[in-house]
């Protein structure tokens, strides 16, 4: 069972259309974290989220950890090609060292020109 | 500021082997994690390095070691290599210790195990 369920699992739309993927856990997170990860390539940080309802927006992109600090969106408005990737969020939970980072599986997201 | 460099970036091992990876932090950072990220997968937490010590250490085994330079570079060591071990192992350095500190990640070894 993974601790951060990621969903879709996949995801594949049209350009110009809108999406949200979600990060959801039973445990409560210190902060939470999105990357972005290409193939071939290490993990990239989009934005830490660290404040129960925070929202923080990215260009086109909106993160908001849920008030509770037990999940997390990231919606995409009007989805262009070069959004292709892996999305993964991970965060540091409540009730660990502060130094481990636990990891959701990802939304592999295609986006068609 | 130079970035995260992983090597070899590709490997290929046999079964029972003994295999070592390399990661050289961004300058700057002193602490350095190791993730194992399976195919299809998100990244595995395997130990942390802070100033030379394993601060920390997620569900592997001890044939999984590792090793922080003074110069903050590192090695990921893996004996007795079994077929689950084949998957991208990814290093990132940070400035601080603590998981909410932004990490910079290597591209990766990708190790296959045959």
């Amino acid at each position: 069972t993974q601790l951060l369920e990621q969903s879709p699992q996949f995801l594949s739309i049209q350009e110009g259309e809108n999406l949200t993927v979600y990060c959801n856990s039973s445990s409560v997170f210190s902060s939470l974290q999105w990357y972005r990860q290409e193939p071939g390539e290490g993990p990239v940080l989009l934005v830490t989220v660290v404040t129960g309802g925070e929202v923080k927006k990215l260009k086109r992109l909106t993160f908001q950890f849920g008030d509770a600090r037990k999940d997390s969106s990231l919606h995409i408005t009007a989805a262009q090609p070069g959004d292709t990737g892996l999305y993964l969020c991970a965060g540091d939970r409540e009730e660990d060292s502060n130094y481990q980072l636990i990891w959701g599986a990802g939304t592999k997201l295609i986006i068609k020109p | 500021e130079t970035g995260v460099t992983q090597s070899p970036t590709h490997l290929i091992k046999t079964r029972g082997q003994q295999v070592t990876l390399r990661c050289s932090s961004q300058s700057g950072h002193n602490t350095v994690s190791w993730y194992q990220q399976a195919l299809g997968q998100g990244p595995q937490f395997i130990f942390q390095y802070y100033r030379e010590e394993e601060n920390g250490r997620g569900n592997f085994p001890p044939r999984f070691s590792g090793l922080q330079f003074p110069n903050y570079s590192s090695e990921l060591n893996v004996n007795a290599l079994e077929l689950d071990d084949s998957a991208l192992y990814l290093c990132a350095s940070s400035r601080r210790r603590t998981a909410h500190t932004e990490a910079f990640f290597g591209q990766g070894t990708r190790l296959t195990v045959v």
